[in-house]
């Protein structure tokens, strides 16, 4: 039982444009947000990520939405360039619970 | 500073076999967790060990466990190994613990014939 569900599987966009990946959750015991991105061949990396006490947080071009209501949060790639094409995983994990529950996956595709 | 680090980068083991993993978290770091990653399932936690402890444990089989030296560094063994087996297992560490980030290492690539 998927605890983030993650969408969309895929998504394909063009240099300059907007990527948005979606998460949504169920258990609201969750406190800690991360966006991972994964490389071919490479473990996940630590994007961004929020705590439920803020509604967005922007590093660069990578922005978190969160609404805290609606237990959903994305993740909006402005200005999306090819070196962003990557897999990206939304996650979620509470305190004192010493794990990361995972979204199922988006593979982002920017098209020169 | 050097990242987390796993040993080996791949392996090929034969079913009924054994195998052990291992990783190195970054210095300092004392939270080390495992994660196994599957085309199907995606990335599953295992267990998460804190100065030599088990803190948490995923829903695998006991034939996957664990264990953490005293020095941090991290050990996972899976016994009887079966083709579902086959996967990307990936450790990642954090100074302390899950709320507080955590960096993955490359993982060890385990190919199941």
């Amino acid at each position: 039982q998927q605890q983030v569900k993650q969408s969309p599987q895929s998504l394909i966009v063009q240099k300059g444009g907007i990527s948005i990946i979606n998460c949504a959750y169920e258990n609201t015991a969750f406190d800690y947000f991360p966006w991972y991105q994964q490389f071919p061949g490479k473990g996940p990396a630590l994007l961004i990520a929020i705590r439920p006490d803020v509604s967005e947080k922007k590093e660069g071009r990578f922005t978190i939405s969160f609404n805290k209501s609606a237990k959903q949060f994305s993740l909006h790639i402005m200005d999306s360039q090819p070196g962003d094409s990557a897999t990206y995983f939304c996650a979620a994990s509470m305190a004192n619970d010493y794990k990361l529950s995972f979204g199922a996956g988006t593979t982002v595709t920017v098209r020169a | 500073k050097a990242g987390v680090t796993q040993t080996p980068r791949y392996l090929i083991k034969t079913r009924g076999q054994q195998v052990t993993l291992s990783c190195s978290p970054i210095s300092g770091h004392r939270s080390v967790s495992w994660y196994q990653q599957t085309p199907g399932q995606g990335l599953q936690f295992l267990f998460e060990y804190f100065s030599e402890t088990q803190r948490n444990k995923g829903n695998f089989p006991g034939r996957f466990s664990g264990r953490q030296f005293s020095n941090s560094r991290s050990e996972m063994n899976v016994s009887t190994l079966e083709l579902g087996d086959s996967a990307l297992y990936l450790c990642a560490s954090s100074f302390r613990g899950t709320n507080y980030g955590y960096t993955f290492g490359s993982g060890t690539r385990l190919t199941v014939v």
